[in-house]
């Protein structure tokens, strides 16, 4: 157990809605990653939030937008959804952000079906 | 674009074989780059963090290395147990970019 939490655990929706998966980081952790893995793509890199700001972006959609809460939970948010949106989202924290060469743990995910 | 390139894409070891594989990245504007296992039905869990040219890094029978000017990382599993089935895999720069991993399978 990585110590940071992701719900829901599973989510099903139907094209067109929007829906929000939500993260809390480790205790002490500062900076949220937010990652997609899709069958055809492998592991995507989407966005990074440190304390609260946005640090960086991935291949993150228009369509998806993200933010960080003063108690350091992030929540992804994703509308206008599409059958290709299917895939196991991940959040992963680390104490700093700053970053890429710090160690990541990454939450157990959030398995999206959208049909 | 960046391309990160793991090989081989899959690997089948005999327990208590030794074996190893390879991540490559472009060798220009190196940041870091992250060694991965992920075992099935599990999320990614962190192996090593390698920042510098020359790097050399164990945990247990895990150890890995890293050369920056010709852009590749090496991956070493000493006797191979069953547990070490996983695919694995590497994430190089600031963009967080993965290859699309190894996966080990460790034959009984």
């Amino acid at each position: 157990d990585s110590g940071v939490t992701q719900t829901p655990k599973h989510l099903i929706t139907a094209t067109g809605q929007r829906v929000t998966l939500r993260c809390s980081p480790r205790s002490g952790d500062l900076s949220v990653y937010w990652y997609q893995q899709s069958l055809d793509q492998g592991l995507q890199f989407l966005i990074q939030y440190y304390n609260g700001e946005e640090r960086a972006k991935g291949n993150i959609l228009e369509r998806f937008s993200a933010q960080q809460f003063p108690d350091l939970h992030s929540e992804l948010n994703l509308s206008s959804l599409e059958l290709g949106d299917s895939a196991l989202y991940f959040c992963a924290s680390s104490v700093v952000g700053g970053g890429y060469q710090e160690t990541q743990y990454f939450g157990p995910g959030t398995r999206l079906l959208v049909l | 674009i960046l391309n990160v390139e793991q090989s081989p894409q899959s690997l089948h070891v005999q327990e208590g074989d030794s074996t190893n594989f390879t991540c490559s990245f472009p060798s220009s504007n190196f940041y870091a780059l992250h060694w991965y296992r992920w075992e099935t039905a599990k999320s990614p869990e962190a192996l090593f963090v390698m920042t510098l040219n020359g790097d050399e890094k164990k945990k247990g029978r895990i150890s890995a290395t890293l050369n920056t000017k010709e852009g590749y990382s090496y991956l070493y599993i000493k006797g191979s147990q069953p547990e070490d089935s996983a695919t694995y895999l590497c994430a190089f720069g600031d963009k967080i970019i993965f290859g699309k991993g190894t996966r080990l399978h460790i034959l009984p």
